[in-house]
């Protein structure tokens, strides 16, 4: 079944506490994207890449660093968390850049700094 | 610069009724136009979508019409269920890499 898996689903932490959110694609696509998503402001892109070895930064990057170390994985890096980085998070991939390529969104993540 | 506006709702609806959810954009060039759905708990599904001026995209009984002269993309459909419950986003892509997100539009469809 094709799919973008996240994890953790939820997570709690605190200030300044280093953490990773994993997200795999098994659909071999080239283009991913994470997102936070919170209320009255919809989704706002965070980083992207077009493929291994290749990111760059969306609307809202700071706080974040990303890696795409091999086509199937993107982590979400928080060096040092922040309350202000509470919120939605959802990976992403698109098999490319044409206007026929569907994007298909993991489950979503749940973080919450304290 | 580009953006999506939609009206955020949250919008409640009895079981059969009909549904508008309006949104209107605000780009440069021919963008290409999108819902997504995202049921509770998920992440976002693609419904539809339109990519030039006057298509119609059509999905599990809903519709858009890409409204060039308005600049609109308002998903309708005639008879809602309370499976339909749910968050829904309109979307813009602009450039080649880029999508743009309205603010999503809650709805809740009682029986």
């Amino acid at each position: 079944e094709a799919q973008v898996t996240q994890n953790p689903r939820y997570l709690i932490t605190v200030t300044g506490k280093k953490l990773t959110v994993t997200c795999s694609q098994n659909m071999n696509h080239e283009y991913m994207s994470w997102y936070r998503q919170d209320p009255g402001l919809g989704l706002r892109q965070i980083y992207y890449s077009m493929n291994v070895e290749v990111t760059d930064k969306g609307d809202v990057p700071e706080g974040y660093k990303v890696s795409r170390k091999e086509k199937r994985n993107f982590p979400l890096i928080l060096e040092s968390p922040s309350p202000n980085q509470t919120s939605l998070y959802f990976c992403a991939s698109r098999a490319g850049l044409s206007e026929t390529d569907e994007q298909y969104f993991g489950p979503g993540t749940r973080l919450t700094v304290t | 610069g580009d953006s999506v506006t939609q009206m955020e709702g949250p919008v409640t609806l009895s079981e059969e009724a009909f549904l508008t959810i309006n949104c209107t954009y605000t780009a440069t060039g021919y963008p290409s136009l999108f819902w997504y759905v995202q049921y509770p708990g998920e992440g976002l599904q693609l419904l539809l979508k339109a990519t030039k001026a006057d298509d119609k995209g059509s999905n599990k009984g809903f519709e858009a019409t890409y409204r060039k002269e308005t600049t609109s993309f308002h998903l309708e459909k005639g008879s809602v269920q309370v499976s339909d419950s749910a968050v829904y986003f309109c979307a813009t892509k602009t450039s080649y890499d880029k999508v743009i997100f309205g603010p999503g539009t809650s709805l809740s469809v009682i029986p």
